[in-house]
């Protein structure tokens, strides 16, 4: 059974600072891997979408890589800004198909002006 | 430019009531999938389907039911609510697994059963 982790749990840091959140997952047959982020009281915003041919996917600030033989995906944002304040998970595919995603249960970061 | 509508957005029921959650997606979707999120727990798959006409479980899908007898909607009922099914629900949608593209979710129903 898949299972995906997320760490820390939660984050703060000062404007500015790039960071990484990381994920983690025990089935290297992850098919792919996304991205998300989400508001308090909102839904989920796909972030980047990392598929299996892929090993990293870049949009503006952020930067997600996919490491399936290490079984580890990270998220890294430059250039911190309060505005980045939220909680962001991971979820996994397996067998190619996004209807049957497994959560990390997130990493909830702060970002301080 | 709508994707993927939840209604309602706020539900309050009492214990042994019944009720459906509306999710209709308008970008042709042939997947569509129910998760809960609980604190402390991440979001949990329900039930999930693949086309109209076929559900199937996911990994909490006691009390609940699904159909899916078009493309655009797929209805989550529960049968008779418990204190356990107080939870923020999500639905969500995608391409078929040949495409290999990213889930939609919609907004979210915070369902409170008292």
């Amino acid at each position: 059974k898949q299972e995906v982790t997320q760490i820390p749990a939660a984050l703060s840091v000062p404007e500015g600072e790039n960071l990484v959140l990381n994920c983690s997952f025990t089935d290297s047959a992850i098919y792919n891997l996304q991205w998300f982020r989400q508001d308090p009281g909102k839904g989920l915003t796909s972030l980047l979408l990392i598929q299996s041919s892929q090993r990293e996917q870049t949009s503006g600030r952020l930067n997600a890589s996919l490491d399936k033989s290490s079984g580890r995906s990270t998220l890294y944002i430059a250039a911190s800004q309060p505005g980045d304040s939220a909680t962001y998970l991971c979820a996994g595919a397996a067998q190619g198909g996004s209807e049957k995603l497994v959560f990390g249960k997130g990493t909830k970061l702060t970002v301080n002006p | 430019n709508a994707g993927v509508t939840q209604t309602p957005k706020f539900q309050v029921l009492k214990t042994g009531q019944s009720m459906t959650l509306q999710c209709a997606q308008d970008m042709n979707h042939e997947y569509m999938s129910w998760y809960r999120q609980d604190p402390g727990m991440g979001l949990r798959l329900i039930h999930y389907s693949v086309g109209a006409g076929i559900t199937d479980q996911g990994e909490v899908p006691n009390g609940y039911n699904v159909s899916r007898s078009t493309t655009e909607d797929f209805p989550l009922r529960l049968l008779s609510a418990a204190p356990s099914q107080t939870s923020v629900y999500f639905c969500a949608s995608s391409y078929n697994r040949m495409s290999n593209t990213e889930a939609f979710f919609g907004q979210g129903t915070r369902l409170t059963v008292v």
